[in-house]
């Protein structure tokens, strides 16, 4: 049972540079998140998507895209990025959404921007 | 401005203790309250949750406590032990989840 996979485990960015975090998930969940998380401040949700074709942002979404083309993948893309984006970045799964469902979270992507 | 603060930042509690962590959470359309436990070098998972219709949800040495008028909530873990050492996060929302900023607990064998 895979679950929820996140790649890359690492990576170390230059300033402006320009990446991709894969989240896939196999349990046929429609409801995906990714989340950051900062020492003294939890996790903060980044972009939200209820279902294929649908994306929505939450706290912290500037800088950041995605795109749901399939139910099974919801890819993180950072266009130019900065230091402040320097942070653990988590994907999680959901049956329905958050409101009836649990959140099955991926073991998380570590990025460093230099 | 985080829509759900918990307290406190770091909680050490002798084996056999009691641990009680808190939160409080701002937008009153919120109706899923789950706590989740986060290891070192793993994502968080579900511990428990509540919904607003009731007042405590207890599993196994686990509880939840929810006091809706106070826009309150809380875990209590009874007989803390050592593997209970770990991160906890509340969060409160409804489509997409809020989260507080964590409590590190440490428990002293």
């Amino acid at each position: 049972n895979a679950g929820v996979t996140q790649t890359p485990k690492f990576q170390v960015l230059k300033t402006g540079q320009s990446m991709t975090l894969q989240c896939a998930q196999d349990m046929n969940h429609e409801y995906m998140s990714w989340y950051r998380q900062d020492p003294g401040m939890g996790l903060r949700l980044i972009h939200y998507s209820v279902g294929a074709g649908i994306t929505d942002q939450g706290e912290v979404p500037n800088g950041y895209n995605v795109s749901r083309s399939t139910t099974e993948d919801f890819p993180l893309r950072l266009l130019s990025a900065a230091p402040s984006q320097t942070s653990v970045y988590f994907c999680a799964s959901s049956r329905t959404g958050g409101v009836t469902g649990e959140l099955f979270f991926g073991e998380g992507s570590r990025l460093t921007v230099l | 401005q985080q829509q759900v603060k918990q307290s406190p930042q770091s909680l050490i509690v002798q084996k056999g203790g009691i641990s009680i962590i808190n939160c409080a959470y701002e937008n009153t359309a919120f109706d899923y309250f789950p706590w989740y436990q986060q290891f070192p070098g793993k994502g968080p998972a579900l511990l428990i949750a509540i919904r607003p219709d009731v007042s405590e949800k207890k599993e196994g040495r686990f509880t939840i406590s929810f006091n809706k008028s106070a826009k309150q909530f809380s875990l209590h873990i009874m007989d803390s032990q050592p593997g209970d050492s770990a991160t906890y996060f509340c969060a409160a929302g409804n489509n997409d989840m809020r989260f507080g900023a964590g409590t590190r607990l440490t428990v002293k064998p």
